[in-house]
């Protein structure tokens, strides 16, 4: 199983400012590495696919770097409804796994 | 437009089975994608729970694997989560989701997700 590490925990940031969240794999999951925003009370919302690659109405300040083990989603200048929880998950192999989460939060 | 709505009950007592139904409306579910559950405990991050292609081929977190069944029921466009002996660490807002999968040689996420239900296991 691949086991994917994210850090930090927590992010205390103010609006405005850049966030950079890493997502580590114990193993190469080449491309195959998603991020999800979650708020709470809500379903997780896809941010980008295929490491880099922004989903359907994601607006340009997040953008998602990285292959093979290491892995990094940037939020250029963060807006008040930004701050929220981030997953990073892989399904280059079975089973599918979820990083543990970074909170960002208002600081 | 895509959506997946989970029902099913949201008491279940300790050592029963719970059992879950994802209802996808808006594309057919022998379409060609995974269907998955995955869970999220109160406080806590997601966990997969298992998921499972229209055509048989089903995963199952190992964590869960001797517990766990998703079926998928292509007349009804249903996919469904049977999860037996279930304990307190079972309570969890579950949420349904559709894989979408590799195309184009892109693995492109959980792309479109239920708004989730809340299942509390009782003593």
């Amino acid at each position: 199983e691949i086991v994917l590490t994210q850090s930090p925990v927590t992010l205390s940031l103010s609006p405005g400012e850049r966030a950079t969240l890493s997502c580590r794999a114990s193993q190469s999951v080449s491309s195959s590495l998603v991020w999800y925003q979650q708020k709470p009370g809500q379903a997780p919302r896809l941010l980008i696919y295929d490491a880099s690659k922004r989903a359907t109405g994601i607006p340009a300040r997040f953008s998602g770097s990285g292959s093979g083990t290491d892995f990094t989603l940037t939020i250029s200048s963060l807006e008040p409804e930004d701050f929220a929880v981030y997953y990073c998950q892989q399904r280059s192999n079975w089973p599918l796994t979820f990083g543990q989460g970074t909170k960002v939060e208002i600081k | 437009q895509l959506q997946l709505q989970e029902s099913g009950p949201g008491l279940v007592k300790s050592a029963a089975t719970l059992s879950l139904t994802c209802t996808v409306s808006g594309e057919t579910i022998t379409s060609g994608y995974y269907w998955g559950w995955i869970r999220q405990p109160p406080g806590k991050g997601l966990e997969w729970v298992g998921s499972s292609y229209y055509s048989g081929n089903t995963y199952y977190n190992s964590s869960l694997k001797s517990r766990v069944t998703i079926s998928i029921d292509p007349s009804q466009n249903q996919f469904s989560l049977k999860l037996t002996s279930v304990t307190a660490a079972d309570t969890a807002v579950y949420y349904c989701a559709r894989d979408r999968g590799i195309i184009d040689y892109r693995y492109r996420g959980l792309d479109v997700w239920g708004q989730g239900t809340t299942v509390t296991v009782s003593s």
